[in-house]
């Protein structure tokens, strides 16, 4: 069963950047996708973005495709993912997720990370 | 951009059975899993592709999609289901959630 561990929290400050990682073990990691979610305080869900890391390629949502880059290391089986310009906004727990589905799409996440908790402030 | 809406919050009592809706536009042609979150918890899957429970989900969890709403129901309802659920589906290489139920069990 793969487990997801995520990197610690981290404390940063506006205009910085800040990249989280999220390792896997006992499981297999190059051939599904992982996705990073974020949640801010009190919020919902959203979604940042993903990586097959057998591909290396990956894909964004439209809001943060300026300012965010996933990546893999398939030799670590690790999933990186690092955000710019950092704003207060941008304080919130950040989870990563493996990624299944039919065809292209993703049709569910499981498991999921602890969660990195980022605050931004000056 | 697509979106999925949710009722923000409902309330059931003990041993009775709570549906909570997702709706999207046709959105019976996507499918749609189900999180449940607990405070200070990462979200746990408990339904896929519409209706499927994954290993370890009790069976009081259910799901359906058709039309322009997806459902999950919780039947025989308990104290632990009280958490937060929200809706997931796959629209043009895009994830979207819903914004979330919050159901309170009393």
């Amino acid at each position: 069963q793969v487990q997801l561990v995520q990197s610690g929290a981290e404390v940063k400050k506006p205009g910085s950047s800040v990249k989280v990682s999220c390792k896997a073990s006992g499981g297999t990691f190059s051939s599904y996708p992982i996705s990073w979610v974020r949640q801010a305080p009190g919020q919902g869900l959203e979604w940042m973005g993903g990586i097959i890391p057998i591909f290396g390629t990956a894909n964004y949502a439209q809001k943060f495709q300026d300012r965010v880059t996933i990546i893999a290391d398939e030799s670590t089986s690790t999933a990186y993912m690092e955000l710019s310009s950092l704003r207060s906004e941008d304080t919130a727990v950040y989870y990563c997720a493996r990624a299944e589905g039919e065809g292209s799409g993703i049709d569910w996440f499981d498991p999921w990370g602890h969660g990195t908790l980022l605050t931004v402030s000056s | 951009s697509y979106e999925l809406t949710q009722p923000p919050s409902m309330s059931v009592s003990p041993g009775q059975t709570a549906s909570i809706t997702c709706s999207g536009d046709k959105l019976g042609h996507k499918y749609v899993s189900w999180y449940q979150q607990k405070p200070g918890q990462s979200p746990v899957l408990v339904i896929y592709q519409d209706k499927k429970r994954p290993s370890g989900i009790p069976e009081r969890f259910s799901g359906s999609n058709s039309g322009n709403t997806a459902t999950l129901t919780i039947s025989g309802t308990q104290a632990i289901d009280e958490a937060d659920y929200y809706c997931q589906a796959w629209d043009t290489s895009t994830v979207v959630f819903g914004g979330g139920t919050k159901l309170t069990v009393l």
